[in-house]
Parts: structure tokens; C-alpha cells; sequence
């Protein structure tokens, strides 16, 4: 079965400091799918990244990056000079493909991020 | 695009009674999804509809059921409440469910169970 740990129950920084969010996986696909979303407090999940596969280039965005690395099935996230508006839980996610085609996640148990001003 | 809604945003039940929650996907998403989301469960799938068919279902009793109409719109339904269904009840949409593509969630209906 497919399975996603988040280590890090929560992080507590300081406001401008860098905080990576760890996440690993296991799967028996060849073929799989990571994503990230963030949680603030009113409950969405907000999208952050998607990532396949067959591509472990890593990928920045504004502050966020994410370093993707089959060989240690990992997919860990770092925010650079966090900010306060990035405190929320977050949460790392495999596809699975299940019967007819359809897909669920498989969720990490997240990581409670809080930055302080 | 208008985004994923849900309704209510919030509910409070007895035990005993039933309750309907609805999502409405993004527009032109066929594909929606329902996860459960627990403190000491963490977020589980509960079920998927595809074109008014449910294609698969997690490990949920049979009082967790669903239906998906012809234009997208989706509702769950929990009967016989107990204590323990008190949790976020989140729904996804996607446009065919296939596994590279994103799924993007609601603001999730907050169930309390008294």
C-alpha cells in the first residue's frame, strides 16, 4: 500500500528564517505523483505543487521550493524568508491510481507550521 | 473559474439523526471526490464519482454514502450519526480523476456531533 510520513508534527520559527517540511513516501509504482497543499485555519486545502515521477528536477517558486529525490523517496519543501501569512498546517499527497482509472490521495499527517513575528 | 464550494460550512447534528452535504465542482469538472479529515485520523478518502457513478470508496461503513448528479454537483450523506463522524468533510474536483491531474478542494463542511 502506498504511504506518506511527514515527520515533523509542527515547526515553530522565527519570521525571515528558512524552514524545510520534510516528506517521504513509499510506493511499488513506477509511474506516481506528489503533491503539496497548504491548510491555513479556514480549512481548504490549497493547492501548491504537483510533481511526477519522472521528473526530479527541482522547482522554485517565489519563496517556495521543493526538492524532489526518488532515490531517498523523498519530496520536501522549503520556504525561504517565511512570513507570517505562511503559517497553516501542510500536507504532502500521492496519487493512487485506483480501479476504472479513478485517483485518491494519500495524505501525510501534516505539519503544523507556525511563523512568529 | 468559480472554485470548489460547499455547503453548509458548518453543522451541528445529534446523535441518530442524518445529514446531506453538498459540493458543487469547478465548472466543467466531471470528477468529484470526498475526504474525511479527523485529528487522530488525519485526511481519508471516502469516495469518488465520476458521470453520476461511484468508481471506487474507502474504508467507510455503509452509513457513509453519496450520489453525483448529471451536472457535477455531488452530496454525501451520513446516517445514524455518531460522536465520532464530528469531523471536516472535504470535497475535490478534477476534470477526468486521472492520476496526474490536480484535485482541487473546497472549503470543507465542519460536521459536529452531539
Amino acid at each position: 500500500a502506498q504511504k506518506v510520513t511527514q515527520a515533523q508534527t509542527e515547526i515553530s520559527v522565527v519570521e525571515k528564517e528558512d524552514v524545510t517540511l520534510d516528506c517521504v513516501y513509499e510506493t511499488r509504482d513506477t509511474t506516481y505523483y506528489l503533491f503539496w497543499y497548504k491548510q491555513p485555519p479556514s480549512g481548504e486545502l490549497v493547492f501548491l505543487i504537483r510533481r511526477n515521477s519522472f521528473d526530479e528536477q527541482n522547482e522554485i517558486s517565489g519563496r517556495y521550493s521543493w526538492n524532489f529525490q526518488k532515490s531517498t523517496s523523498s519530496f520536501n519543501f522549503t520556504i525561504t524568508a517565511s512570513q507570517v501569512v505562511d503559517s497553516a498546517v501542510y500536507f504532502c499527497a500521492l496519487s493512487e491510481a485506483i480501479n476504472q482509472g479513478a485517483q485518491k490521495l494519500v495524505f501525510g499527517q501534516g505539519t503544523r507550521l507556525t511563523i512568529n513575528p | 473559474k468559480a472554485g470548489v464550494t460547499q455547503t453548509p460550512r458548518y453543522l451541528i447534528k445529534t446523535r441518530g439523526q442524518q445529514v446531506t452535504l453538498s459540493c458543487s465542482p469547478i465548472s466543467g469538472h466531471r470528477s468529484v471526490s470526498w475526504y474525511q479529515q479527523t485529528p487522530g485520523q488525519g485526511l481519508q478518502f471516502l469516495f469518488e464519482y465520476f458521470s453520476e457513478t461511484q468508481r471506487n470508496k474507502g474504508n467507510f461503513p455503509g452509513r457513509f454514502s453519496g450520489r453525483q448528479f448529471s451536472n457535477s454537483r455531488s452530496e454525501m450523506n451520513v446516517s445514524t450519526l455518531e460522536l465520532g463522524d464530528s469531523a471536516l468533510y472535504l470535497c475535490a474536483s478534477s476534470l477526468w480523476a486521472r492520476r496526474q491531474e490536480t484535485q482541487y478542494f473546497g472549503p470543507g463542511t465542519r460536521l459536529l456531533v452531539l
